[in-house]
């Protein structure tokens, strides 16, 4: 079945360690997403991508950085985690951009300790 | 500012019907999407609205109002499975997608 994967699942590292999380699909979609949602809260737009050209949102912290090196795979990676970076970091991709749904990865829930 | 609002959290009963409403405030407008949430899951597509009226699919409809800047989504038959958050999110003029909060519906026998 085409999807959204991503690892790992659960993810722990320490406060300040570098860590990288990981997203591929199958769907052969050309825009990519990376969100950052807490518990009982809307979903953050960290990223995204339409095919490899890349776009930042505005009030993405510097400690963010993301990779697309081809249509399949993109990598987030938090340079030095802080403790209210704990969260769920959810991938997702549309066919394009405009109004398309988005389909989700299962999400990476990320603890900092 | 762009804004959604909708209710934090909604009690219903198994078997009945529930309506969760939400109100948009956007640069533009491009639709309206409903997503599903379950605890510690990932958000699944709902539906999507963008001219006014209701859009029914199965158990579950969806309706615009552009020019009050309403949704809501009504969910028929309760089971006990729709037990969720559902987020409501509109696309503004530069298709961005901003993300309400989500309503959490509690689902009692």
């Amino acid at each position: 079945d085409a999807m959204v994967i991503q690892n790992p699942r659960y993810q722990v590292t320490q406060f300040g360690k570098p860590v990288t999380l990981s997203c591929s699909q199958t769907l052969n979609h050309n825009v990519m997403y990376w969100y950052q949602q807490k518990s009982s809260q809307a979903p953050k737009l960290l990223f995204h991508y339409y095919d490899k050209d890349f776009n930042n949102e505005a009030d993405t912290p510097d400690n963010f950085q993301s990779r697309r090196p081809n249509t399949s795979f993109c990598f987030l990676d938090i340079r030095s985690p802080g403790l209210g970076d704990a969260a769920m970091y959810l991938c997702a991709t549309s066919r394009e951009a405009g109004a398309y749904e988005q389909y989700f990865g299962p999400g990476t829930r990320l603890t900092v300790t | 500012g762009q804004n959604i609002d909708q209710p934090t959290e909604m009690t219903a009963t198994e078997g009945a019907i529930v309506q969760i409403n939400c109100t948009y405030q956007t640069s533009g407008f491009n639709g309206l999407f409903w997503y599903q949430q379950h605890a510690g899951e990932a958000p699944t597509f709902l539906s999507y609205n963008v001219l006014d009226g209701l859009e029914e699919k199965g158990r579950f409809s969806s309706f615009l109002s552009r020019s009050k800047g309403y949704s809501y989504l009504l969910l028929k038959e309760l089971q006990m499975k729709d037990s969720a958050s559902y987020l409501c999110a509109a696309m503004d003029s530069n298709y961005q997608l901003i993300w309400g909060a989500g309503t959490k519906l509690i689902i009692k026998p």
